[in-house]
């Protein structure tokens, strides 16, 4: 399969403050998408973001395909921005799996 | 917004007993997938559909798992007799041919 490392594991910050997450894949892929998953467990949606630069409010994505990373960026976090977020990405056709790095655990305080 | 739904949300059940997991897709969608999170791990893909057959399964999907669409709006996980390893919570997913969406899960427990 492929590999997917995300990076920090674990990252901790006061309420304002700005945080980039990344994710490395091991091979060439069609689709990649980025998750936030909240206290009650449910994987929400991001950004579906193969390649280029994508905004949505305070959170935007940009993917190098060539070079196999992508990042999150989240601007002037808030506590409601906890939780895990998951990079997952599909080789292939993009009707493939998802696979799934380990997330990076984000901890926002006031 | 049209969204992935589960049923039920939590089930609790005795070791060897059989369960069904219930999904229902979004109602355009034609693909559609199964994976599992085990705490505090990363998420697993366990089985996609399409056109009423498996497209394809991960060794973790084996002779103890099924899946079904039984009419045009279901989708179900049944795992015929539980292991204590199979607690985890199962998302559902269905996808437009570029984005799968996930509904909220179904958390498993077994005793």
């Amino acid at each position: 399969g492929i590999q997917v490392e995300q990076s920090p594991p674990d990252l901790i910050l006061q309420e304002g403050a700005n945080s980039t997450l990344r994710c490395n894949f091991s091979d060439s892929v069609n689709n990649l998408q980025w998750f936030h998953q909240n206290p009650w467990g449910q994987l929400i949606n991001l950004f579906y973001i193969p390649s280029g630069t994508k905004q949505n409010g305070r959170l935007s994505a940009t993917t190098v395909a060539t070079e196999r990373y992508s990042l999150l960026y989240i601007s002037s976090s808030q506590t409601t921005d906890s939780g895990v977020y998951f990079c997952a990405v599909v080789r292939g056709s993009t009707l493939g799996r998802l696979y799934f790095g380990r997330g990076t655990q984000l901890t926002v305080w006031p | 917004e049209p969204e992935v739904t589960q049923t039920p949300s939590h089930q609790v059940t005795q070791m060897g007993q059989e369960v069904i997991l219930r999904c229902v897709p979004i109602s355009n969608h034609l693909y559609f997938y199964w994976y599992r999170q085990i705490l505090g791990q990363k998420v697993e893909f366990l089985v996609s559909f399409y056109n009423n057959e498996i497209s394809e399964k991960s060794e973790i999907f084996d002779d103890q798992f099924s899946v079904e669409r039984p009419d045009g709006s279901n989708f179900t996980l049944k795992i015929r007799s539980t292991k204590l390893e199979d607690s985890a919570m199962y998302f559902c997913a269905s996808s437009d041919y570029v984005v799968q969406f996930f509904g909220p899960g179904t958390r498993l427990t077994v005793l």
